[in-house]
């Protein structure tokens, strides 16, 4: 099956401060990727989408300015939280579809995870 | 409003019976249906894929239905075995555009031996 890496799987940062999040798709090409946020015993929430070279399409209520989404290459797409604040402390995933083998893989493929904890 | 209602409460079962997991849709026009499995801290694994035009799909000891009249999502595993506890979470999928989910809050079962 197609593998989603994520890298950190945890940062603690201070308020104030910016953090990088990326995502790859290890073993297939990830023409969209999605970027969620879930909090404790919550479902995820879509934050955005993006297509490889694109702007990312922002979900309404998600502030494009301080989730900046970078989506470069078909294997990495990076999130950046801009001035983190303890509200912004979650538990952020993202997800890949895609070719592999040359086929086209409707469903989502997830990482691990990233565990983000703003001071 | 739209809602996606998965049962809030754990589902606690004995090793061998079959758990049924439930997803209820309100004002949503899904084209398909997704189940996923998450284990704590962890991204999920997708599980199962039905679209509306079907109304049972299998995989190994997984079950899904999709009743579109109803707006609702029947998840079963048979001989559930400790291993199968973990959080199931249910997704809606839309054609057209990026084809984002939209996710149910999930039910946690519990598998006891």
């Amino acid at each position: 099956g197609a593998v989603v890496s994520q890298h950190p799987s945890r940062v603690i940062c201070k308020s104030g401060t910016s953090v990088k999040i990326e995502c790859r798709s290890l073993d297939f090409q990830a023409t969209t990727m999605f970027w969620y946020r879930q909090f404790p015993k919550q479902s995820l929430m879509l934050m955005a989408t993006s297509n490889e070279g694109s702007k990312a399409t922002y979900e309404q209520g998600v502030e494009k300015d301080k989730f900046l989404i970078n989506h470069a290459s078909l294997t990495l797409s990076t999130l950046t939280v801009t001035s983190a604040h303890p509200e912004d402390s979650s538990f952020y995933i993202c997800s890949a579809r895609g070719l592999a083998g040359g086929l086209f893989y409707n469903e989502q493929f997830f990482g691990p995870g990233t565990r983000l904890t703003v001071l | 409003s739209q809602k996606i209602e998965q049962n809030s409460e754990a589902l606690n079962i004995q090793e061998g019976k079959t758990a049924t997991l439930t997803c209820n849709y309100t004002n949503y026009s899904p084209a398909y249906l997704q189940w996923y499995r998450q284990d704590p801290g962890r991204g999920p694994v997708f599980l199962l894929l039905i679209r509306e035009n079907e109304k049972e799909k299998r995989k190994e000891r997984l079950k899904v239905t999709f009743d579109t009249t109803l707006k609702q999502s029947l998840f079963h595993i048979t001989a559930s075995q400790p291993a199968d506890s973990a959080t199931y979470l249910c997704a809606l999928g839309f054609s057209g555009g990026y084809n984002k989910l939209i996710f149910g809050a999930g039910t946690r079962l519990a598998v006891h031996p």
